[in-house]
């Protein structure tokens, strides 16, 4: 059973616009989270992370977002430009940022002009 | 800072033979370095997690007698396909991870792509 679930396989926008990727958990123990950005046969780039105890993290135009409750994240990116077009992958662990980490399928988000 | 590295960056080779994939880490000590393996369209797929100077802890379904992994010093592991086949043929990759600050994350390499015939 998939422990990190991203329902969308693919999201597309508007150059400028809002991009909203979503994730959900279902183990309660995951205390740590983090997004992943990977463009075709390379490996992934870490693009930002939220621990538990936190509901928001931001770092320039990229935003986590994390609803405990609902066992759900999301990442924002605003506004989105071309060359954000990739696969984002969320991913969780236990045990914070030295726990291993479970990832998502991934959402590949095309970004157009 | 905090680069990977991953070599070769793609493998074609018999069944039958093995493979040998190195992971590096540039400019920081990996305590701690993991192999991934990704299949079209799906996930990261944990293999196993190995620390310097011990033993690999394999994931739960993976062959650690088909998948070897030696991380001999704080900046180089390899993963060896011993005896490949045909559904061996995936997108390996591995990451790095150091002790504080930046590099309490993973960091990961390009990935090799490695195709058995």
């Amino acid at each position: 059973d998939q422990q990190v679930k991203q329902n969308s396989p693919s999201l597309s926008v508007q150059e400028g616009r809002i991009s909203i990727l979503n994730c959900d958990y279902t183990n309660s123990m995951f205390d740590y989270f983090l997004w992943y950005k990977k463009y075709p046969a390379e490996g992934p780039t870490f693009l930002i992370s939220i621990s538990s105890i936190k509901d928001k993290n931001e770092d320039g135009r990229f935003t986590v977002f994390l609803n405990k409750s609902a066992k759900h994240l999301s990442l924002h990116i605003v506004p989105s430009q071309p060359g954000d077009s990739a696969v984002y992958f969320c991913a969780a662990s236990e045990g914070g940022s030295l726990g291993n980490l479970i990832f998502g399928k991934g959402t590949k988000l095309s970004v157009k002009p | 800072g905090a680069v990977v590295s991953q070599h070769p960056s793609r493998v074609i080779c018999k069944s039958g033979t093995s493979v040998k994939i190195e992971c590096r880490s540039l400019d920081f000590q990996a305590t701690t370095m993991f192999w991934y393996r990704q299949f079209p369209k799906q996930s990261l797929m944990l293999m196993a997690t190995s620390n310097e100077g011990s033993k690999a802890t394999y994931e739960q379904g993976v062959e650690k007698d088909k998948f070897l992994i030696n991380h001999a010093s704080l900046t180089l592991s390899t993963l060896t396909v011993t005896s490949a086949h045909p559904e061996d043929s995936s997108f390996y990759i591995c990451s790095a991870r150091g002790w504080g600050g930046v590099y309490n994350e993973q960091f990961f390499g390009p990935g090799t792509r490695l195709t058995v015939l």
